[in-house]
């Protein structure tokens, strides 16, 4: 599987900032993906990162809330905007490839930690 | 459309216990199913998937599933818990072909006691 490294691991920002969250793959990947976990629930995919063209988002989701970028095949950023306290989650990165022996499986990275005062 | 249900927010087991999780699965596809382990303060690592090859399917650490399709089930299942399987578990399903969302359940804590 891929090694999978995110940047920073946490911080604490002040409402109203914005924060740039960095995904980075030890090898190429085709999809790439962002979720947010809020605190003590499940995953919400936030959008699929697409390589040469835009992300695609989830309903409740939208570009100038959380615009995304995927310049090439290992990197992918989330940038979370105009941030709120509600926006305090972990922010998190994963990986899928396609090929014979894929079957849909991700892969993540360990996570941003974003709190929000 | 599809959809997981885990069944129980928190499981508490004795070291050395069985450990059962559950999940029930809602796909109108064949599905692709996966377990999720999530330690405090980490990303996810894939515990086991489930691709049709065969329903009973095991992987790290002691655990395995059994896919049941009559019963719309994945239940994970270790014969004998260790304190370090403490953790957030989480069931996902997936469309099986091409490039698909993961689906995740809510989740399931398990808490480990001596």
């Amino acid at each position: 599987s891929a090694v999978i490294s995110q940047k920073p691991s946490r911080d604490i920002c002040q409402r109203g900032t914005s924060l740039t969250i960095q995904c980075q793959v030890d090898s190429q990947v085709t999809m790439m993906f962002w979720y947010r976990q809020q605190p003590g629930q499940s995953l919400t995919l936030i959008a699929t990162a697409n390589q040469g063209s835009e992300a695609t988002y989830e309903s409740g989701f939208v570009i100038d809330k959380f615009p995304i970028s995927r310049p090439n095949l290992t990197f992918s950023t989330l940038t979370v905007s105009n941030m709120s306290p509600e926006d305090s989650s972990i922010y998190l990165c994963s990986v899928q490839n396609k090929g014979h022996l894929s079957y849909n499986e991700q892969f993540f990275g360990p996570g941003t930690r974003l709190t929000v005062l | 459309a599809q959809s997981v249900t885990q069944l129980g927010s928190h499981v508490s087991v004795s070291e050395g216990a069985l450990v059962l999780l559950r999940c029930n699965y809602s796909s109108s596809v064949p599905p692709y199913l996966f377990w999720y382990v999530q330690y405090p303060n980490q990303g996810l690592q894939l515990l086991l998937k489930y691709t049709s090859a065969a329903t009973l399917v095991k992987g790290i650490n002691g655990f395995e599933a059994e896919f049941k399709k009559s019963e719309t089930s994945f239940h994970l299942t270790k014969p004998s818990a260790h304190m370090s399987d403490a953790a957030e578990y989480f069931c996902a399903v997936s469309g099986a072909g091409g490039y698909n969302k993961l689906i995740f359940g809510a989740g399931t804590r398990l808490a480990v006691h001596p």
